[in-house]
């Protein structure tokens, strides 16, 4: 149990088009979802906390408008990165909170690897 | 603010030789703490963590970690590796009141088992 997908697992765009990532939590129910990017050889740095039917949180130096977060239920968010530049290519890994034995934890999904060019 | 320092970001062990992965970390306040591994091309998952109570963690794998407040770490180590153990390992923290929704990761460890 407690799946988290991620589609398209990889994708390569032109630089100033937009790219839609979507992340799913498969066989339960999370209120609350969590975009990070990880760059090569570092760790993974969280952009932004997602929650179903409000607006994200994002983290401090995170373009919101460049980083377009949607929880639209309880399975699903969307991260779209608008008007895509190469310094944008990077790791984007999702996850998602479940309640389990009396603490949350985090299912991550495997990634999507964009690369512009 | 928190921060997680991996030391070291490449360690080969040969099979069946024991091996720890350090993890140092920086807080001002209380701290949940929590391995992930990464195997090839999948996503993250949890190893083990530390909540409360014991401060000797074990998974079901043969890892365990220890806290160590005084020293504010919580080493990875394993008596003897195998190859399937070859991965990515990252060392998380959260803010307590938090719970584990908001996570600061190090810079993980590669580990790689020599046959």
């Amino acid at each position: 149990g407690a799946v988290v997908s991620q589609h398209p697992s990889w994708v390569i765009c032109k630089s100033g088009t937009s790219v839609k990532i979507e992340c799913r939590s498969l066989d339960f129910q999370a209120t609350t979802m969590f975009w990070y990017r990880q760059f090569p050889k570092q760790s993974l740095m969280l952009m932004a906390t997602s929650n179903e039917g409000s607006k994200a949180t994002y983290e401090q130096g995170v373009e919101k408008d460049k980083f377009l977060i949607n929880h639209a239920s309880l399975t699903l968010s969307t991260l779209t990165v608008t008007s895509a530049h190469p310094e944008d290519s990077s790791f984007y890994i999702c996850s998602a909170t479940s309640w389990t034995s009396g603490s949350y934890e985090q299912y991550f999904g495997p990634g999507t690897r964009l690369t512009v060019t | 603010a928190q921060s997680v320092t991996q030391l070291d970001s490449q360690v080969p062990v040969f099979e069946e030789a024991p091996v720890e992965l350090r993890c140092n970390y920086s807080s001002s306040v209380s701290v949940y703490l929590f391995w992930y591994v990464q195997y090839p091309n999948q996503g993250l998952q949890l190893l083990l963590k530390y909540l409360s109570g014991s401060t000797l963690v074990e998974s079901i794998n043969g890892f365990e970690a220890e806290f160590n407040k005084s020293q504010t770490s919580f080493h990875l180590r394993k008596p003897s590796v195998h190859i399937s153990d070859t991965a990515e390992y990252f060392c998380a923290v959260s803010d307590v009141d938090f719970g584990n929704e908001k996570l600061t990761f190090g810079t993980g460890t590669r580990l790689t088992i020599i046959p």
